[in-house]
């Protein structure tokens, strides 16, 4: 079946440290692709997103590219913040269904 | 404008009983989601709703839990002779209309403690 493989955490950065948080996925058909994170005591909330090959999605320094020929989607910043410190969970939805399907997420701590 | 909301945000119950969750969706979106969230784990979908009727409930784990949504917007998540394992937090998503490219909104969920 249709699975999302992200790296374990947590991960642990200093501020402006440069970040990649990999994911790769197993897929029929075109999936679109998330990163959602979850701030410390508030909600889901997307991140960005890309809904076919090649797309980059990108929001608040934050870019992810659609690769295909790889099956990955890897998150990654230029200089973190503080701010940043949050769980990170990629995720898609397949071509055939609208459910989304998320990895198990990617604890972040960043360091003033 | 107003987001998914649910409630309650915590629910206690024992080994045994009934609950129900309840999930108000944004305003005009035809599609609703239920998941689930064990504690270092990714939301697990449970079951998808466009309109009034189930589109998938191919996450639902057995026939203890139901959902509904009659109107097709509040929708109720319900929990029969509730298990030591059922406890997790248990997110509600809506989208504007289903499509696999939607964004899906979450709710706070509610943490629903089986003792």
């Amino acid at each position: 079946g249709n699975s999302v493989t992200q790296m374990e955490g947590p991960v642990t950065l200093s501020e402006e440290a440069f970040l990649t948080i990999n994911c790769t996925y197993t897929a029929t058909g075109y999936p679109s692709l998330f990163w959602y994170v979850q701030y410390p005591g508030e909600g889901l909330q997307l991140l960005l997103k890309a809904t076919k090959a090649d797309d980059k999605g990108s929001n608040k320094g934050f870019e992810a590219t659609y690769r295909k020929e790889t099956t990955s989607f890897h998150l990654e910043k230029g200089s973190v913040q503080v701010s940043d410190s949050a769980v990170y969970f990629c995720a898609l939805s397949e071509s055939s269904a609208s459910k989304i399907i998320f990895g198990s997420g990617t604890r972040l701590s960043i360091r003033p | 404008g107003a987001g998914v909301s649910q409630t309650p945000s915590n629910k206690v119950t024992e080994k045994g009983k009934y609950v129900e969750l309840r999930c108000d969706p944004i305003s005009g979106h035809t599609a609703l989601y239920w998941y689930r969230q064990s504690l270092g784990q990714g939301p697990e979908f449970l079951i998808y709703f466009q309109g009034t009727g189930a589109a998938d409930d191919s996450g639902l784990p057995n026939d203890r839990f139901f959902a509904v949504r009659p109107e097709g917007s509040v929708s109720t998540l319900k929990i029969q002779r509730t298990e030591r394992g059922d406890s997790a937090v248990y997110l509600c998503a809506s989208s504007p209309a289903g499509a696999r490219t939607d964004t899906q909104y979450f709710g706070p969920g509610t943490r629903l403690t089986v003792l």
